[in-house]
């Protein structure tokens, strides 16, 4: 069965912290991987896109790793801001218009 | 491009009663999803258009939700009768995609549509 995991399910850091989300998944085949970012009360918006063959890729102060072999992804936040503080949302895709969602990773970021 | 817009922004119903929100995806793009999210089970795909066709709408939870797009720029999802446990927050996206080659772009999500069934 396809499916994306998630951990932690929520997390609370301190500004100026930094922190690591984890995302597994048993999706097959598998096309893409996708980190987003959702604010409350807004859409997802995208934050990395990576392929089979890519095994990190940065966005600003946002860095995604992929592992295909054990089919792990994580998300590192450096020196955390109070803005950062949203769902973050890993999305696996097999095909060209399935996308596989966890259910997400809320981050809370404190002054 | 203002990205997708969805409307309304939020709207409260009483059971029984139809209800329709209604997307407008970037200009230009060919796909169109629905989804709904909700605490318990996240996000998850209701249908799919390419090029204004229904492509999958296996995620369509019963016969009481129908989707439209009558045109490139316009879609309508509706549910008739509603119910409590449609309360959700409904998003549109969009994005294009190269259907032969398996390619798509990122999907582009609206700020949702919070359906409240009392």
């Amino acid at each position: 069965k396809n499916q994306v995991e998630q951990s932690p399910q929520s997390l609370i850091i301190l500004e100026g912290k930094n922190c690591t989300l984890q995302c597994n998944y048993t999706v097959s085949p598998f096309s893409n991987l996708r980190w987003y970012k959702q604010d409350t009360g807004r859409g997802p918006v995208s934050l990395t896109i990576m392929t089979f063959s890519e095994n990190t890729k940065s966005n600003g102060r946002y860095t995604a790793t992929l592992d295909a072999d054990t089919k792990q992804s994580s998300l590192h936040i450096t020196a955390s801001q109070l803005s950062d503080s949203a769902s973050y949302i890993c999305v696996v895709s097999p095909g060209i218009y399935k996308y596989i969602f966890g259910t997400g990773t809320r981050l809370k970021v404190l002054a | 491009d203002a990205g997708v817009i969805q409307s309304p922004r939020h709207e409260v119903t009483e059971m029984g009663q139809e209800v329709t929100l209604r997307c407008k995806p970037i200009s230009g793009h060919n796909s169109l999803f629905w989804y709904r999210q909700t605490m318990m089970r996240g996000l998850e795909l209701l249908i799919y258009f390419n090029n204004n066709v229904p492509i999958d709408d296996s995620g369509m939870p019963e016969d009481r939700f129908s989707a439209k797009m009558p045109n490139a720029s316009f879609s309508t999802l509706k549910i008739q009768p509603s119910e409590p446990r449609d309360s959700a927050v409904y998003f549109c996206a969009s994005s294009l995609s190269d259907v032969r080659r398996g390619r798509n772009t990122e999907a582009f999500f609206g700020q949702g549509t919070r359906l409240t069934v009392v």
